[in-house]
């Protein structure tokens, strides 16, 4: 059984902190990596799809790395806003569908 | 360019009961995807269409489920009857190409109560 962890859970940080959160996958059999940010009642919207061991992404104040060998990706958010306050899903592609890790929330007060 | 819309938003039902989602994909995408999210746990595969055919269902809980997508366009999916674990956010997605660089563009999802 695919396993996707996400840490932590949830976040609280101050308007201009920056943060970043974890996301641990199997390291065999490696497709890709996806990074969703969800708002409740919306659709999730694709952050980054990365391929390829070492790969960096970058959008705006978000970006992301991803460590294929050892199984890992890491989400950048640089000088956190409150509109960033969401839900960030990884999800790994296992050749024919998305697993999903249970999220990391993050809330942003002003 | 329209996203993947949902129908309904919220379905508020009694247990028993038989309730339809219909998801509408990004005209022309052949890949269609079915997941969802129940007791605020991790997102789910439940099945995957490539237009009518479906082409894994793995991830369908029980015979309770039955998803449909007849001309490859819109697709449904019927939970009867409907039980208390029924209840959660389903979300639609798709896609063009399948394949591991591919994003997978999705919905905003019915949320299904199940008293």
């Amino acid at each position: 059984i695919l396993n996707v962890e996400q840490s932590p859970q949830s976040l609280h940080v101050q308007e201009g902190d920056s943060t970043n959160f974890t996301c641990s996958f199997p390291s065999s059999n490696f497709y890709a990596l996806h990074w969703y940010r969800w708002e409740t009642a919306k659709s999730p919207e694709a952050l980054f799809v990365m391929t390829l061991n070492g790969d960096e992404k970058k959008k705006g104040r978000i970006s992301a790395t991803l460590n294929t060998k050892e199984g890992y990706s890491y989400l950048y958010i640089k000088g956190s806003q409150p509109e960033d306050s969401a839900t960030y899903l990884c999800a790994f592609y296992d050749g024919n569908k998305l697993v999903f890790g249970a999220g990391t929330i993050l809330r942003v007060k002003s | 360019e329209a996203g993947v819309t949902q129908f309904p938003s919220h379905s508020v039902i009694e247990k028993g009961q038989t309730v339809t989602l219909r998801c509408d994909p990004i005209s022309g995408h052949d890949n269609l995807y079915w997941y969802r999210r129940v007791m605020g746990k991790e997102i789910k595969f439940l099945l995957h269409f490539v237009k009518e055919s479906k082409q894994d269902e793995s991830g369908m809980p029980n015979n309770r489920f039955l998803a449909e997508r007849t001309g490859g366009t819109y697709s449904t999916l019927k939970v009867q009857p409907a039980e208390l674990e029924d209840s959660g956010v389903y979300f639609c997605a798709s896609n063009l190409l399948r394949g591991p660089g591919n994003e997978q563009f999705f919905g905003p999802g019915t949320r299904l109560t199940v008293l």
